[in-house]
């Protein structure tokens, strides 16, 4: 079945490590996004990609890193710099940007401090 | 710049009652809306969508009326069941602020819980 897969479901940074999700997408859709979920405070979104080799810092951009080298693949690295990375992180995708066609969600990564 | 805002919850409600969540936003232009559900420990899935003024949405029975002179999209429910206990998001395609691409709003979500 075509769909988005996060991996891991759950993982645990200890200080001052880096630590990388992951999203895959055999959708074949072009846009890929990064949100991050807090208790209380809805979806925000971190980094997107419209095309491979291509992608544009959100709203919460600092701390995080991404690259798009394929286009079924959108990792996200939460940096050192990240000083409250604890949250549940969410990834989607949609077909190409001039189409009125929804985002799609993985199950999400829920990331804690050890 | 553009947001969305929901009602605070949590709804909570016993079954076959009716529901409503409201939800209204804030746009330059005519945004496309959508309502999202999800279930605990689990991602985001599309409810329903609209994508111009006075459209509806719909799907498993919910319903939301894309409303350009209110600025709203109340998403409704005539008889809820147990199963529709999840938190709802209602939210709206934006252009991001280097006008490189689109992405999606949200609001904050509404916790509904349904009890038998």
């Amino acid at each position: 079945d075509g769909g988005i897969t996060q991996s891991p479901k759950y993982l645990f940074r200890k200080e001052g490590q880096n630590v990388t999700l992951s999203c895959e997408q055999n959708l074949n859709h072009d846009a890929m996004y990064w949100y991050r979920q807090d208790p209380g405070q809805g979806l925000r979104l971190i980094y997107y990609s419209q095309i491979v080799n291509d992608f544009q810092k959100g709203d919460i951009a600092e701390g995080y890193s991404v690259s798009r080298e394929k286009k079924e693949s959108f990792p996200l690295t939460v940096t050192s710099a990240q000083k409250n990375p604890t949250a549940f992180y969410l990834c989607a995708s949609r077909t190409g940007e001039y189409s009125n066609q929804p985002q799609h969600f993985g199950d999400g990564t829920r990331l804690s401090i050890l | 710049g553009n947001s969305v805002t929901q009602m605070e919850g949590p709804v909570t409600l016993s079954e076959e009652a009716f529901l409503t969540i409201n939800c209204t936003y804030t746009a330059t232009g005519y945004p496309s809306l959508f309502w999202y559900v999800q279930y605990p420990g689990e991602g985001l899935q599309l409810l329903l969508k609209a994508t111009k003024a006075d459209d509806k949405g719909s799907n498993k029975g919910f319903e939301a009326t894309y409303r350009k002179e209110t600025t709203s999209f109340h998403l409704e429910k005539g008889s809820v069941q147990v199963s529709d206990s999840a938190v709802y998001f209602c939210a709206l395609r934006s252009l991001m602020a280097n006008q490189a691409g689109t992405a999606l709003i949200f609001g904050k979500g509404t916790t509904l819980s349904v009890s038998s």
